[in-house]
């Protein structure tokens, strides 16, 4: 039972134009959603997070969305460009108590064309 | 400030051998976690220490996996024996506590083919 969908296993953009990355959970208790961004052979790495209390949130060139009625989130990258060629993962968890456990989708590799 | 690193980068065995992976968390980080990334999916948490004790282990294999942190600072995962679909990349990552809001970082990972 996958909690956490990334039904797009790949996306392909123009520099310069909109990426958007989405994600959808059925786990209507997760409240609190990260990005993370994995290039070839490295650990992924933290990208930007949302809480369930907020809908936007927005680091520079990164805004992730949230719409908790539709228990889905998007990632929009805007201008695109080449260096952000990576697969992208969508994280969701639970609060409370010690247990911060991430529940990851199946990624989404990005290619941004030059 | 040095990230989680891990050790070895690679590994092939053959099924039933063992196998030990190895992590140094960032420094100061309390909590530490170790995922398995099977190719093609997302990362599942295996295992997460709390300093030296174990927060949430309910998806690792205890028949055959386990894993220590000793003194609550660096820690290993062991896989005996192995089988072919333990093959996977193996995440080592810490975060400074626990809770939403606390990301964690995570090392380059072991990557383990099981033959």
């Amino acid at each position: 039972d996958q909690q956490v969908k990334q039904n797009s296993p790949s996306l392909s953009v123009q520099e310069g134009r909109i990426s958007i990355l989405n994600c959808d959970y059925t786990n209507s208790m997760f409240d609190y959603f990260l990005w993370y961004k994995k290039y070839p052979a490295e650990g992924p790495t933290f990208l930007i997070s949302i809480s369930s209390i907020k809908d936007k949130n927005e680091d520079g060139r990164f805004t992730v969305f949230l719409n908790k009625s539709a228990k889905h989130l998007s990632l929009h990258i805007v201008p695109s460009q080449p260096g952000d060629s990576a697969v992208y993962f969508c994280a969701a968890s639970l609060s409370g108590g010690s247990n911060y456990k991430l529940t990851f989708g199946k990624g989404t590799l990005l290619t941004v064309n030059p | 400030e040095a990230g989680v690193a891990q050790s070895p980068r690679y590994k092939i065995i053959e099924k039933r051998q063992s196998v030990a992976f190895w992590c140094n968390p960032i420094s100061g980080h309390a909590t530490l976690y170790w995922y398995q990334q099977i190719l093609g999916q997302g990362p599942k948490l295996l295992i997460q220490f709390q300093n030296n004790g174990v927060v949430d282990d309910s998806q690792l294999p205890k028949d055959r996996f386990s894993a220590e942190r000793l003194k609550g600072v660096d820690s290993t995962l062991k896989i005996q024996p192995a089988k072919l679909e333990d093959s996977a990349v193996y995440l080592c990552a810490s975060s400074l506590g626990w809770g939403r809001g606390t990301e964690a970082f995570f090392g380059q990972g072991t990557r383990l083919t099981v033959v």
